[in-house]
C-alpha cells in the first residue's frame, strides 16, 4: 500500500486536458512538503517531468503542470498527445519514522 | 548531464545477496546523492536508498536492516547489497542522481540508469 494514492487509469482524447491526481497525509504532502512528479513510457526507466510542485525540467513541455493544495497534489497535462501514454508516478518526503521518499501507485494515463 | 549504467547477475537464490553495481559518467561522483530504486514487474515505485561522497547513507525503513549502499570513488561507481532475499525483492532495480538538497522535500530523480532486472529463484 503506498503512502501516496494515485487513481489506476485516466483517459482522454488528443488535444483534451486531464489531471492526475496524488494523495497524501499529514506527514507528506500534507505536511507542506514539495511533490514530484515522473513519466514512464512503456519499457524505460522514469523520467523527471515536475519537481518542487511546479517546475518544469529543461525540454519538458509546458503542457505539464503541477499543483498542490493540503493533502494532494495534482499532474495537469493540455493538449493531449498520442506520446503522453506512459504512466506517471509522483514521489514526495515523508516525515514517518526517519524520513523516506516515498512513491505513489502510479497512474496509467491512456490517449483515445 | 550525468549518465549511469546499472550491472550485476541478474538472478539471485532465495537467502542468498543481492549485488549490483551503477556506474557513473559524465559528471564528478562527489556532486550528487546516488539512490537506488526498485520497481516489481508492472508495479509501483520504491525508494531504497542513497549515499553521498562523503559516506553519509539513508536508507528506508523497511529495508534498513537488508541493505547496504557504497560508493568507490576511484572508478566512478556505487553499489548496493541486499541481503536474505525473497521473491519479494524481485524487481527492475534502477540506479538514480539527485542534487544535493537544501531541504529534504526538494530530493528529486533527475538522471536514472535504464535500469536491471533481478529475478530470485532458486
Amino acid at each position: 500500500q503506498s503512502m501516496l494514492t494515485q487513481p489506476p487509469s485516466v483517459s482522454g482524447a488528443p488535444g483534451q486536458r486531464v489531471t492526475i491526481s496524488c494523495t497524501g497525509s499529514s506527514s507528506n504532502i500534507g505536511a507542506g512538503y514539495n511533490v514530484h512528479w515522473y513519466q514512464q513510457l512503456p519499457g524505460t526507466a522514469p523520467k523527471l517531468l515536475i519537481y518542487n510542485t511546479n517546475n518544469r525540467p529543461s525540454g519538458v513541455p509546458g503542457r505539464f503542470s503541477g499543483s498542490k493544495s493540503g493533502s494532494s497534489a495534482s499532474l495537469a497535462v493540455s493538449g493531449l498527445q498520442p506520446e503522453d501514454e506512459a504512466d506517471y508516478f509522483c514521489q514526495a518526503y515523508d516525515s514517518t519514522l526517519s524520513g523516506s521518499w516515498v512513491f505513489g501507485g502510479g497512474t496509467k494515463l491512456t490517449v483515445l | 548531464q550525468v549518465q549511469l549504467q546499472e550491472s550485476g547477475p541478474g538472478l539471485v537464490k532465495p537467502s542468498e545477496t543481492l549485488s549490483l553495481t551503477c556506474f557513473v559518467s559524465g559528471d564528478s561522483i562527489n556532486n550528487y546523492y546516488w539512490n537506488w530504486i526498485r520497481q516489481p514487474p508492472g508495479k509501483g515505485l520504491e525508494w531504497i536508498g542513497y549515499i553521498y561522497y562523503s559516506g553519509t547513507t539513508n536508507y528506508n525503513p523497511s529495508l534498513k536492516s537488508r541493505v547496504s549502499i557504497s560508493l568507490d570513488t576511484s572508478k566512478n561507481q556505487f553499489s548496493l547489497r541486499l541481503s536474505s532475499v525473497t521473491a519479494s525483492d524481485a524487481a527492475i532495480y534502477y540506479c538514480a542522481a539527485s542534487q544535493v538538497p537544501d531541504y529534504y522535500d526538494r530530493l528529486h530523480f533527475h538522471s536514472w540508469g535504464p535500469g536491471t532486472l533481478a529475478t530470485v529463484s532458486s
